[in-house]
C-alpha cells in the first residue's frame, strides 16, 4: 500500500489567495483526519470524517478554513483566504473502524507557508 | 474532556543511555494509549502501542506499561542511538462514545541523542 498520500508537499503562496490541500486516505480506512502543527501550538486536530461524514470540526479555526469528503477515497482543506498566521504543516491521517486496528496512519505532510 | 501530559523537553542525552520520558493521562473509562515518533520532515508514525491496564507495548527497544493505577505510559530505552532522535507523542483513544476515533496528543518531547 502506498499509504497516505498528501499533495502538494510544499506550498507557499501571498496573504489572501486560497489554498487548497488535497489528501488521499489508505484505501479501507473509515476514518480521515486533518491536523496542523505548528511550534508555538504543537499539533492541533482541525477536523475528522467517519464515513466521509464530518464528526467534529470544533479544531477549525475559524470560517476561513473548510474541508471536504467528497468520496471514500479524496479529501481537501481549502484555506480562503490565506493569512501569515496560518503557516503551518498539515498532515492528514487515516484510521480503520476496527477495534483491533486503531492505530492512525500518517501522510508526509504539506508545508505551508503564506506570505 | 480528554487529556495527556507529557513531560516536557527537549531531552538531550548521549548514546547508549538510558531513556524516560513521562506520559499521564486524564480520560474516562479504559481508553487505549499510543506512543507516535516523528523523524525530522516526516509525518508522525506509531512506535507502540497498549490497550488495556497492565498491557506492555514494546518495539524497537523501547516499552511502554499501561498503569491504571497511576494513569501513566512512560517511554523507556534501555540504550538509546543517535537514529532515535526525534520528537515522542503521547496519545489516547477513548474506548467509546462520540470521539472514539479521535486521538488525544500530548505536546510532543524532542530528543536529541549524541555520540
Amino acid at each position: 500500500d502506498a499509504g497516505v498520500i498528501q499533495s502538494p508537499r510544499h506550498e507557499v503562496t501571498e496573504m489572501g489567495q486560497e489554498v487548497t490541500l488535497r489528501c488521499k486516505p489508505i484505501s479501507g480506512h473509515d476514518y480521515l483526519f486533518w491536523y496542523r502543527q505548528t511550534m508555538m501550538r504543537g499539533l492541533e486536530l482541525l477536523i475528522y470524517f467517519n464515513n466521509n461524514v464530518p464528526i467534529d470540526d470544533s479544531g477549525m479555526p475559524e470560517d476561513r478554513f473548510s474541508a471536504k469528503m467528497p468520496n471514500a477515497s479524496f479529501s481537501t482543506l481549502k484555506i480562503q483566504p490565506s493569512e501569515p498566521r496560518d503557516s503551518a504543516v498539515y498532515f492528514c491521517a487515516s484510521s480503520p473502524s476496527g477495534r483491533s486496528s486503531l492505530e492512525q496512519y500518517f501522510g508526509p505532510g504539506t508545508r505551508l507557508t503564506v506570505t | 474532556g480528554d487529556s495527556v501530559t507529557q513531560m516536557e523537553g527537549p531531552v538531550t542525552l548521549s548514546e547508549e543511555a538510558f531513556l524516560t520520558i513521562n506520559c499521564t493521562y486524564t480520560a474516562t473509562g479504559y481508553p487505549s494509549l499510543f506512543w507516535y515518533v516523528q523523524y525530522p520532515g516526516e509525518g508522525l508514525q506509531l512506535l507502540l502501542k497498549a490497550t488495556k491496564a497492565d498491557d506492555k507495548g514494546s518495539n524497537k527497544g523501547f516499552e511502554a506499561t499501561y498503569r491504571k493505577e497511576t494513569t501513566s505510559f512512560h517511554l523507556e530505552k534501555g540504550s538509546v542511538q543517535v537514529s532515535d532522535s526525534a520528537v515522542y507523542f503521547c496519545a489516547l483513544r477513548p474506548a467509546g462514545g462520540t470521539s472514539y476515533g479521535k486521538l488525544t496528543f500530548g505536546q510532543g518531547t524532542i530528543l536529541t541523542v549524541h555520540p
